[in-house]
């Protein structure tokens, strides 16, 4: 079935450093994708979100980038810091076109 | 603005016991889902209610698994009689319109001992 999935399980980095968490998609269709942060203990943050006629879309301090080509998004985090910490989760609708389909998570820590 | 609201934020109890999740969504949000989370299967939808009428309940693991919403700003999850591999973590979450970006309470940690 499509499904939402995550390159790297964990990503470990110095404070300060600029973070980079991967995701693949493998639904075309989808127009639009989300990126969530869950902190131990919390739900699931919404982060950014963009929809599938932008290339790029930027927040504070993180920008995702979507390359439709090869069904690839990123979450950038620049200069990142202790509260970063956390698991990341990228998103799309499912085939419902309500529902969420979450990936695995990518678990970033930051490192002093 | 309060966010989605849930309670118990911990929950444990004992196998065959009846367990009530409560949640309440963002005023004006007409979407709720409910979902469950556990390392082994991540998060999964339960149920899905758009202004206030369940759509899909096909995440609903067994009919031990029930939800109610009676009206726009509160919903229930129940599960009877509950079991250990009930165990996780309970999120409700509430968007403005379907589809749309969906935003989580804290969610219940159930413990079935």
């Amino acid at each position: 079935g499509e499904s939402v999935g995550l390159h790297l399980p964990t990503l470990s980095v110095q404070e300060g450093d600029n973070s980079i968490i991967n995701c693949a998609y493998s639904n075309s269709a989808s127009d639009y994708f989300i990126w969530y942060k869950q902190e131990s203990g919390k739900g699931p943050q919404f982060i950014i979100d963009i929809r599938s006629n932008m290339d790029k879309r930027q927040g504070q301090r993180v920008t995702v980038l979507l390359n439709k080509t090869v069904k690839h998004l990123s979450l950038q985090i620049a200069a990142t810091q202790p509260g970063d910490s956390a698991v990341y989760f990228c998103a799309e609708p499912g085939n419902s076109g309500y529902a969420l389909n979450f990936g695995k998570g990518t678990s970033l820590l930051v490192t002093p | 603005d309060a966010g989605v609201i849930q309670s118990p934020r911990h929950e444990v109890t004992e196998m065959g016991q009846e367990v009530t999740l409560r949640c309440k969504p963002i005023s004006g949000h007409n979407s709720l889902f409910w979902y469950r989370q556990t390392m082994m299967r991540g998060l999964e939808l339960l149920i899905y209610f758009n202004n206030n009428v369940p759509i899909d309940d096909s995440g609903m693991p067994e009919d031990r698994f029930s939800a109610k919403m009676p009206n726009a700003s509160f919903s229930t999850l129940k599960i009877q009689p509950s079991e250990p591999r009930d165990s996780a973590v309970y999120f409700c979450a509430s968007s403005p319109r379907e589809p749309d970006t969906q935003y989580f309470g804290p969610g219940t940690r159930l413990t079935v001992l």
